[in-house]
């Protein structure tokens, strides 16, 4: 079954701890991608990676990092510089390559993060 | 730059009746289109996507959506609407070939017995 996996479901975290998202994707996705969702603000992006070992901020990089050190996997580090950590995480992929069809992105069941 | 507007953050609506979700964008180049579904403590699901021709698409659950350029909407609809339809609808923006996803802020629907 191909698709998109995230986990934990639900994750707390300490005020002033790293904390790691997971996202993997067996979709052969080149693309892939983290949001952020906030209560009546939509989804906001972090970070995107179309190609491994390579990744560009989105509008909202602050206090986050990630690595594409394989193509299946695009971890998300939730660092103690970011202030207001505690939001829903999205991971979404696209691909492979670029078309009309294959732009379109796919979402994984996402994280709840809560900072204590 | 591409920007999206959902007219509505939330739309009550009686089981059986008709629904319509609007959305309306700005870009000043060619785009894709697209509606997601949000269910509570879930991930979006793709409901359906305009990428070219053909103006009237037609998604899952009974959902469709009219593309048009005139007036830069893209609004979903559905004729019945049931209770499982309950759920956070987002409208998104793409430039072609590659460009960042856009979403609107969700209109929240939500059917009555």
């Amino acid at each position: 079954d191909g698709g998109i996996t995230q986990s934990p479901k639900y994750l707390f975290r300490k005020e002033g701890q790293n904390v790691t998202l997971s996202c993997e994707q067996n979709l052969n996705h080149d693309a892939m991608y983290w949001y952020r969702q906030d209560p009546g603000q939509g989804l906001r992006l972090i970070y995107y990676s179309q190609i491994v070992n390579d990744f560009q901020k989105g509008d909202i990089a602050e206090g986050y990092s990630v690595s594409r050190e394989k193509k299946e996997s695009f971890p998300l580090t939730v660092t103690s510089a970011q202030k207001n950590p505690t939001a829903f995480y999205l991971c979404a992929s696209s691909g492979p390559g670029h078309s009309a069809e294959t732009d379109t992105q796919y979402f994984g069941p996402g994280t709840r993060l809560t900072v204590l | 730059a591409q920007s999206v507007t959902q007219l509505d953050s939330q739309v009550p609506v009686f089981e059986e009746a008709p629904v319509e979700l609007r959305c309306n964008y700005s870009s000043s180049v060619s785009v894709y289109l697209f509606w997601y579904v949000q269910y509570p403590n879930q991930g979006l699901q793709l409901l359906l996507k305009y990428l070219s021709g053909s103006t009237l698409v037609k998604g899952i659950n009974g959902f469709e959506a009219e593309f048009n350029k005139s007036q830069t909407s893209f609004h979903l609809r559905k004729p019945s609407v049931h209770i499982s339809d309950t759920a956070e609808y987002f409208c998104a923006v793409s430039r072609i070939q590659g460009g960042k996803l856009i979403f609107g802020q969700g209109t929240e629907l939500s059917v009555k017995p």
